[in-house]
């Protein structure tokens, strides 16, 4: 089966800018994340949809950061203006369903530099 | 709030010995999940190998084995005849037992291996 897609792979912006990115997850999985990995961390998790409902954005700068999964299946992850701290690889994930048994899928990342 | 901590930012080993990558975790917790994932240059994070934190022994998948020490908060992984595309950043993670909702994986910081031919 295809694996976890994500788009564009890298971006480079200045800060104040705007920048969205897009993942489309394992044909089937019910359960999308969002994680960013700073340089030189490990990913923490941002956002995690289930279908097209947000279980947890607990973690998510919302005064500039947004995501949205409309259908259930393909989500989008915006930020809006951009900081320097920001710069960081932005993953996203998808699993069957929640739960603890359900392996993450992982896609290549998006890394995103900001000037 | 469950932390995880790879002591080892960077190792390194001959091409077909064996290593272990440390990792330490803090909860409360008496039910969750231990993961070790890998990923290459790529970025591609890949699930090496998993544990049940109720389970007494210890995972292992083929050439990756783990040292679960629960009293001691302590899962290291065991690469055995190590290959050369075993390079890559290792990562330890936790996640709560907690139902349905909980699924805040936290990760360690990650420990570098490089394999030498």
């Amino acid at each position: 089966e295809a694996g976890v897609a994500q788009s564009p792979r890298y971006k480079i912006i200045e800060k104040r800018q705007s920048v969205a990115f897009w993942c489309n997850p394992i044909s089937g999985h019910a359960t999308l994340y969002w994680y960013q990995q700073i340089l030189g961390q490990g990913p923490k998790l941002l956002i995690q949809f289930q279908n097209n409902g947000v279980v947890d954005d607990s973690q998510l700068p919302k005064d500039r950061f947004s995501a949205e999964r409309l259908k259930g299946v393909d989500s989008t992850l915006k930020i809006q203006p951009a900081k320097l701290e920001d710069s960081a690889v932005y993953l996203c994930a998808s699993s069957r369903g929640q739960g603890n048994i359900n392996e993450q899928f992982f896609g290549p990342g998006t890394r995103l530099t900001v000037l | 709030a469950q932390t995880v901590t790879q002591s080892q930012p960077e190792m390194s080993v001959q091409e077909a010995e064996t290593v272990t990558l440390s990792c330490t975790y803090d909860t409360s917790e008496s039910d969750y999940y231990l993961f070790w994932y890998k990923q290459p240059p790529s970025r591609q994070m890949i699930l090496v190998i998993r544990q049940e934190a109720y389970k007494q022994q210890n995972a292992t998948e083929n050439r990756f084995s783990v040292n679960f020490q629960k009293a001691a908060k302590s899962f290291s992984l065991k690469i055995s005849d190590s290959q050369l595309g075993d390079a890559a950043m290792y990562f330890c993670a936790y996640r709560s037992w907690g139902g349905d909702n909980n699924n805040d994986m936290r990760f360690g910081a990650g420990t570098r291996l490089t394999v030498k031919p």
